[in-house]
């Protein structure tokens, strides 16, 4: 397994409900980001959470950070149809000089 | 305040040829990445450099890949003598000086690799 894999790799939900997806780790980390990825884009940085923190509200987004289970979730409310795209977790190396990326999860709300 | 540019956007190489992608990074930026896409995957770091410095290539290819960051003008992440497993997304990230990647690293829109 890589660092950062995200769970589920895929998600389907009706506009107007939430979507909550899981990103694990190995390593220790000084802190996790999550982007966005809308399809043939580039990424848009969505959230930074520090090591030190355990949540973190920006809009309608809702990150959290367990460090003892090296874990960290991001939940979207009431979504709506223009959140439709994949969404990655993100940890900087032990030298805090290069990202590792997961899977991403694919995010569809359906209007 | 433009962001990161990356030209360009689209590239279409037959197998052999050179490939040439250019990265701007943000104003004030001094720390460049570049990191390659594959189909349905996430980003996987290749390079990071600064003005005139390579300083992590772990993540790039021994061959036919190489990187530059020069005093003037953009970044440049050359690859030789194309394959189609070359065939992807090419995305350059750029963050300001003092801790590198610690922070958020802003991403330009990407170069995709087209190897027929």
């Amino acid at each position: 397994s890589q660092q950062g894999e995200e769970d589920p790799q895929a998600l389907s939900i009706q506009e107007g409900e939430n979507a909550t997806m899981n990103c694990s780790y190995k390593t220790s980390i000084n802190n996790l980001q999550w982007y966005r990825q809308n399809s043939g884009r580039g990424l848009v940085h969505l959230i930074l959470i520090r090591s030190n923190e355990r949540e973190k509200h920006s809009g309608r987004l809702r990150v959290t950070l367990d460090t003892s289970k090296k874990s960290s979730s991001l939940l979207i409310t009431a979504s709506r149809a223009a959140d439709t795209a994949s969404y990655f977790c993100a940890t900087p190396g032990a030298a805090g000089n290069k990202l590792t990326f997961g899977g991403g999860t694919r995010v569809l709300v359906k209007p | 305040n433009a962001g990161v540019m990356q030209n360009p956007r689209h590239l279409v190489r037959r197998r052999g040829q050179e490939a040439r992608l250019r990265c701007s990074p943000m104003k004030g930026h001094s720390h460049v990445y570049w990191y390659r896409q594959l189909p349905e995957e996430g980003l996987k770091f290749m390079v990071y450099l600064q003005k005139e410095n390579i300083i992590d290539e772990s993540g790039m290819p021994k061959e036919r890949f190489s990187a530059e960051f020069p005093k003037e003008g953009p970044s440049i992440l050359r690859i030789q003598q194309v394959v189609r497993g070359d065939s992807a997304a090419y995305f350059c990230a750029s963050s300001p000086p003092g801790r590198g990647s610690t922070d958020t690293q802003y991403f330009g829109p990407g170069t995709r690799l087209t190897v027929l």
